[in-house]
């Protein structure tokens, strides 16, 4: 069984700033970990993946995470946060890529200008 | 990334009547489709698993005959709400497995709302 944990429905910083998301996941098998991205009334986008190569993982828009076995952690940061990076982010886990994805409650980030 | 698309984007019904959703690969060719369904401010929920030439996968607690899922080609999944009521008003995300590399990755369609009146 897996699940995924996100830390905060609700994040707001600054333009400017550092994005800091957090995702904590559980899994009985090695896992592949996903950041998705979705903008009001759109499907997800992709933002990065983890699967088991590097453990730091770049995306797009700057984003990027870290997996962190010891502490079950993939979190996602951003150093300077924009204001398009307004939206709602989704953690999510896999046992097995492009096999069922189990998602986290998700983190609403808004960006103050 | 690949291409995936919804139709249609938005749809408003009455209640009882039936509404399909169509979910289209449209970079490559998919044996596998996901449907999901998100209620607002809510995170995804798997619905079902959809599998060309096969019966779908449902989840837990997801009434097959409630949401009839039909894949008849490797790029067509279609899901019909059936008999639909209000408590069913959600947003419902196709997604399709791409192999990318030595990895699949799962790109997801823009999604469709639908309200029941």
């Amino acid at each position: 069984a897996q699940s995924v944990t996100q830390l905060g429905s609700h994040v707001s910083v600054s333009e400017g700033a550092l994005v800091l998301l957090r995702c904590n996941y559980s899994s009985s098998v090695p896992p592949y970990l996903f950041w998705y991205v979705q903008y009001p009334n759109q499907g997800l986008q992709l933002l990065l993946k983890y699967t088991s190569a590097a453990t730091l993982v770049k995306g797009i828009n700057g984003f990027e995470a870290e997996f962190k076995k010891s502490e079950t952690s993939f979190h996602l940061t951003k150093p300077s946060a924009h204001m398009s990076d307004a939206a709602e982010y989704f953690c999510a886990v896999s046992d097995r890529a492009g096999n069922m994805l189990t998602f986290g409650g998700g983190t609403r980030l808004m960006v103050k200008p | 990334g690949a291409v995936v698309s919804q139709h249609p984007s938005r749809v408003i019904c009455k209640s009882g009547t039936s509404v399909k959703i169509e979910c289209r690969s449209l970079d490559f060719q998919a044996t596998t489709m996901f449907w999901y369904r998100q209620f607002p401010k809510q995170s995804l929920m798997l619905m079902a698993t959809s599998n060309e030439g096969s019966k779908a996968t449902y989840e837990q607690g997801v009434e097959k005959d409630k949401f009839l899922i039909n894949h008849a080609s490797l790029t067509l999944s279609t899901l019909t709400v059936t008999s639909a009521h209000p408590e069913d008003s959600s947003f419902y995300i196709c997604s399709v497995g791409a192999r990318r590399g030595s990895t699949d990755t799962q790109y997801f369609g823009p999604g469709t709302r639908l309200t029941v009146l």
